[in-house]
């Protein structure tokens, strides 16, 4: 089972305005990642969150992290078209395990 | 880009016939993990290796096995091949736990006739 979801599994949006993508998860986790993938290529890293951070940022990606309601969003900001892609949240569970699992990813597409 | 390879990067098989996958790395790294990807699921965990001759199974390992022989390759056999078993496959590296990011390679599509 996946552990961690993301809503929506798609968004559309046009260049310059900003993008939200959010992960839900079901377990405490130590930190929580997330990838960008571009059409037919492997996932890439985008940034990582640990479980005792509320927010950080990373260029135009701005991520929040509350772990009581076991969620966090990616926040696009400005989006260009070169943002297309899919976006997937990872959540290493904590206690055990240590290897992450996947959701299975926003579809983001931006129109020039 | 990370130093990650995986070969073939296409490959169309028969039903029944064994097909090995390899996944080779320049970064010295301890973790490596096999995933595949089809829509509607996202990406699975199938096996992964935390050091040479040591793996495990992932979410969706049956039908699937491994091999670590060397820190660098980490080759995924499936021993007889399914048409469930069609999808892109992705290897994966890290250098530690969860605590570290994972460096993806760029996919092996598989088709399984």
């Amino acid at each position: 089972s996946q552990q961690g979801e993301e809503d929506p599994q798609a968004l559309s949006i046009q260049e310059g305005e900003n993008a939200t993508m959010n992960c839900s998860y079901k377990t405490s986790i130590n930190n929580l990642q997330w990838y960008r993938q571009n059409s037919g290529r492997g996932l890439v890293h985008l940034i990582l969150i640990r479980s005792n951070e509320r927010e950080k940022h990373s260029g135009r990606l701005r991520v929040t992290l509350d772990t009581s309601k076991k969620s966090s969003s990616l926040l696009i900001t400005a989006s260009r078209a070169a943002d297309t892609a899919s976006y997937f949240c990872a959540t290493p569970p904590s206690g055990g395990s240590y290897i992450p699992t996947f959701g299975r990813g926003t579809s983001l597409i931006v129109h020039p | 880009d990370a130093g990650i390879t995986q070969s073939p990067r296409h490959k169309v098989t028969e039903t029944g016939t064994p097909v090995t996958l390899r996944c080779h790395q320049t970064e010295n790294h301890r973790y490596m993990y096999w995933y595949r990807q089809d829509p509607g699921h996202g990406l699975r965990l199938i096996h992964y290796s935390y050091g040479v001759k040591d793996t495990d199974k992932g979410e969706v390992s049956d039908g699937y096995s491994v091999s670590r022989s060397k820190t660098e390759d980490f080759l995924l056999t499936l021993e007889s091949a399914t048409s469930s078993q069609t999808s892109v496959y992705f290897c994966a590296i890290s250098s530690s736990g969860s605590y570290n990011e994972q460096f993806f390679g760029p996919g092996t599509r598989l088709t399984v006739l």
